[in-house]
């Protein structure tokens, strides 16, 4: 079965430190792997992804994210947080697999991030 | 290109009434997906739709929850008889045609729905 886990219900980090929110996937075949990120009160807005590649992924507002199939992980990272940084991060996976595959995204449970001045 | 639009932001209702909820995806997307936050929990895939077809419904609930893309219009996801339970935030997410499966969706701002 497609799942997603992130491990930390919150991220405390103080400002101008560096961050990461953790996440683990559990797919068949191929799988592509986004974050988004959600404000209070607001829709989820696209983060970054990976599809193939460098394992290295670069997104908006300064994050990165880190593919590694052997661990089956995609750890969110930023090197120095900001307060406004503070929010609802959620991983999701898509998996390619077959021809039956509808496209749906399966999400973890989300992480708060807890910037503080 | 205005974003993924659903309305109404905010809706109230009593049990037992009807709650219909509307998205419109972005311009030249055809495929639109209902998400659904429960309180504390992430988002939950409910039903994915193309114009004029339910492609893949095995997150809605069997009784009372049903979705439509018409030709014309909005996707509409309509809840019958609404219960305490169903009160959540109800997030649409529009994606472009084709089977890209490396395209990311867009999400509306989302409906949320507080049943009294």
């Amino acid at each position: 079965a497609q799942s997603v886990a992130q491990p930390e219900d919150q991220v405390n980090v103080a400002e101008g430190n560096p961050l990461t929110v953790k996440c683990t996937y559990s797919v068949s075949g191929n799988p592509y792997l986004f974050w988004y990120v959600q404000y209070p009160n607001r829709g989820l807005q696209f983060l970054l992804k990976y599809i193939t590649g460098d394992n290295l992924v670069k997104g908006s507002y300064g994050f990165e994210a880190e593919f590694n199939k052997s661990q089956t992980s995609f750890h969110l990272k930023k090197p120095s947080a900001l307060v406004s940084d503070s929010a609802l991060y959620f991983c999701a996976v898509r998996d390619t697999h077959g021809s039956s595959n509808t496209g749906k995204l399966i999400f973890g449970q989300g992480t708060t991030l807890q910037v503080k001045p | 290109n205005a974003g993924v639009m659903q309305n109404p932001r905010h809706l109230v209702r009593r049990r037992g009434q009807e709650a219909r909820l509307r998205c419109s995806p972005m311009k030249g997307h055809s495929h639109v997906y209902w998400y659904r936050q429960l309180p504390e929990e992430g988002l939950k895939f409910m039903v994915y739709l193309q114009k004029e077809n339910i492609i893949d419904e095995s997150g809605m609930p069997k009784e009372r929850f049903s979705a439509e893309f018409p030709k014309e219009g909005p996707s509409i996801l309509r809840i019958q008889q609404v219960v305490r339970g169903d009160s959540a935030a109800y997030f649409c997410a529009s994606s472009p045609p084709g089977r890209d499966r490396a395209s990311e969706a867009f999400f509306g701002q989302g409906t949320r729905l507080t049943v009294v």
